[in-house]
């Protein structure tokens, strides 16, 4: 079936640092791909999304581009923020009918220092 | 503003005593879906109704039902709870377009349950 597979964390940076989180996927077919943010009791946010090969998401700052040849969909950011901390979870779907299952990756969890 | 509501945030029950969580949306989308998130875990996907078509997980455990009256209103019944269904409860909404096109899920705020 289909899969996602995250680093594990936690990623701790300092402010200004350089962010990379990865992500595979294993699925049939060419599934849209997301990146979603859950914040501290709170439920989860989208952040960006890619829908086919090549497909740039961007939102806040980060950046994640559809790798179908490696099939992967790392998440990026330039200069993170404390602000950022939370727990970054990616995800593709799973379309059945009109509807759309998504699968999740277990979740990394991200703490930025001032 | 809200978009999709959850309530309560927080909800205590006692081992084996029914409980109903609720979700209401203002986006009249026409899919809504229950997970399951345990602590530092993905969330999991119970079910999820297209309009009035309920679509079970293969691996959701029969002590899990649910019910949509109508559009807006989505309920979550656990009908014996157990220790190990301690948990935040998320609901998200999608349009359920049949045309082509990526799907965005709308989540609430999630309600963690409490099982004592």
């Amino acid at each position: 079936g289909n899969s996602v597979t995250q680093m594990e964390g936690p990623v701790t940076l300092s402010e200004e640092a350089f962010l990379t989180i990865n992500c595979t996927y294993t699925a049939t077919g060419y599934p849209s791909l997301f990146w979603y943010v859950q914040y501290p009791g709170e439920g989860l946010q989208l952040l960006l999304k890619a829908t086919k090969a090549d497909d740039k998401g961007s939102n806040k700052g980060f950046e994640a581009t559809y790798r179908k040849e490696t099939t992967s969909f790392h998440l990026e950011k330039g200069s993170v923020q404390v602000s950022d901390s939370a727990v970054y979870f990616c995800a593709l779907s799973d379309r059945k009918g009109g509807s759309e299952k998504l699968v999740f990756g277990k979740g990394t969890k991200l703490t930025v220092n001032p | 503003d809200a978009m999709v509501i959850q309530n309560p945030r927080y909800q205590v029950t006692q081992f084996g005593k029914p409980v109903t969580l609720s979700c209401s949306q203002t986006l009249n989308h026409n899919v809504m879906y229950w997970y399951q998130q345990k602590s530092s875990q993905a969330p999991k996907l119970l079910f999820h109704y297209y309009d009035k078509d309920f679509n079970n997980e293969a691996d959701t455990p029969d002590n899990f039902q649910s019910r949509r009256p109508n559009t807006s209103f989505c309920f979550l019944d656990i009908r014996s709870p157990g220790l190990g269904d301690a948990a935040m409860y998320l609901c998200a909404t999608s349009r359920g377009a049949v045309l082509a096109g990526v799907e965005t899920q709308y989540f609430g705020p999630g309600t963690r349950l409490l099982v004592l």
